[in-house]
Formats: structure tokens, C-alpha cells, sequence
């Protein structure tokens, strides 16, 4: 049963255009959510995180958006570029970061 | 702060060979993770230790997994007898009491 859910395995996108990643999740119980990055051959890597208190949060080019009575998240990214290829992952958590439970990840593609 | 370090980043290994992976969490992070990820599973959870203690080992997959942490600076994920669905890179992460939620470069592990 995969708590978190990336319906989307890979996005293409024109750069300076926005991407719009999805992630839904069924556990009720999550209370902070968080979005990672992974660049080939390395780990991932914290990019933005929205408590369930929030409907969005804000950074730079960055964008998260929470809607909790559907159990769905966004990351909004505007505008789009090249350097932002990669694959994102969405976690959930209900105690503020330990045990994330990933989603499967959508691979990004921002073309020049 | 070098980062959690795993070693090693490739393994080649033989069907029914035993394999270890090994982890250094970033020093004082009292929290360490293994992750498995895969194209079908993205990245999945297979044990956590909280101050060197395993506190769920739920996601590990059957008994020829286990995992130890002898101490706060070192932890190894054993894999004995290794199988090809064994496939997968793996990752470790490390935080301190929740934050800062760090992950190594992973470990990619292929048997034959």
C-alpha cells in the first residue's frame, strides 16, 4: 500500500516555461511534507518543505502547494530551467522528519 | 562536515554471495535511515535506528536482510545470501532529531 503517490514517472517542459510536479498521499496522520531532489549518482536532496498548518509555502523559483481535504501536493517551479533536470521525490512525515515515506518520483526534463 | 558516507558506491557481486554496505551518519545525528530505491518502488524504507537502536525494521524485505549499528559513528546493511531482485541502489540518511534529514551518495548494488 504506497502511502504517497507520483502518478507522473517523468515531465518534459520547455525552458522558462513552469512545471507543475503532483504527488497525492492516503495517510490522514501526515502533518509535514517535503520535496527532494536527485541528480544522477547522488543522493537526494532537501528542496522545500509546507507543514500541514500551510497551504503554501515559498522559496525563490520554488513552490509548494498543500490542498489537505484532497490529500494532494504540488511543487511549482517558475520559471523552469535546464539545471533543474532531475528527479523529484515527495515524502510525507508525522513527526516532523524522521521516517519519510517517499512517493516513487518524477523524473524531470527542463530542454533549453 | 563531510556529508553521510557510504562505501562502497558500486558493488558487482554473484548470486548467493553475501554483500555488506556500510554508513557513516554525520556526526551527531542521532537518527540513521536505509532506503532501497528502485524503478518500480521508487525509494522505500527498509530500517531506521534511533540513537543506535533499531526502532522498524518493517521494510526490510526477508530475513536474508539485516542491518546493525554498533555504534552512533557506523552502520551496516547485510545482505546474505544476495539475490539478482537485490538490484537497487541504497541509500543511507542520517538526521538529528528529525532535521536536517541528510542522505549519502548511495550504493549501487548488482547481483549476477
Amino acid at each position: 500500500d504506497q502511502q504517497v503517490k507520483q502518478n507522473s514517472p517523468s515531465l518534459s517542459v520547455q525552458e522558462g516555461r513552469i512545471s507543475i510536479l503532483n504527488c497525492d498521499y492516503t495517510n490522514s496522520m501526515f502533518d509535514y511534507f517535503l520535496w527532494y531532489k536527485k541528480y544522477p549518482a547522488e543522493g537526494p536532496t532537501f528542496l522545500i518543505s509546507i507543514s500541514s498548518i500551510k497551504d503554501k509555502n515559498e522559496d525563490g523559483r520554488f513552490t509548494v502547494f498543500l490542498n489537505k481535504s484532497a490529500k494532494h501536493l504540488s511543487l511549482h517551479i517558475v520559471p523552469s530551467q535546464p539545471g533543474d533536470s532531475a528527479v523529484y521525490f515527495c515524502a510525507g512525515t508525522n513527526n516532523a522528519g524522521n521516517m519519510l515515506t517517499f512517493g516513487g518520483g518524477t523524473r524531470l526534463m527542463v530542454k533549453p | 562536515d563531510a556529508g553521510v558516507i557510504q562505501s562502497p558506491r558500486h558493488e558487482v557481486t554473484e548470486m548467493g554471495q553475501e554483500v555488506t554496505l556500510r554508513c557513516k551518519p554525520i556526526s551527531g545525528h542521532n537518527s540513521l535511515f536505509w532506503y532501497r530505491q528502485t524503478m518500480m518502488r521508487g525509494l522505500e524504507l527498509l530500517i531506521y535506528f534511533n540513537n543506535n537502536v533499531p526502532i522498524d525494521d518493517s521494510g526490510m524485505p526477508e530475513d536474508r536482510f539485516s542491518a546493525k549499528m554498533p555504534n552512533a559513528s557506523f552502520s551496516t546493511l547485510k545482505i546474505q545470501p544476495s539475490e539478482p531482485r537485490d538490484s537497487a541502489v541504497y541509500f543511507c540518511a542520517s538526521t538529528r532529531d528529525g532535521y536536517g534529514y541528510t542522505f549519502g551518495s548511495g550504493t549501487r548494488l548488482t547481483v549476477v
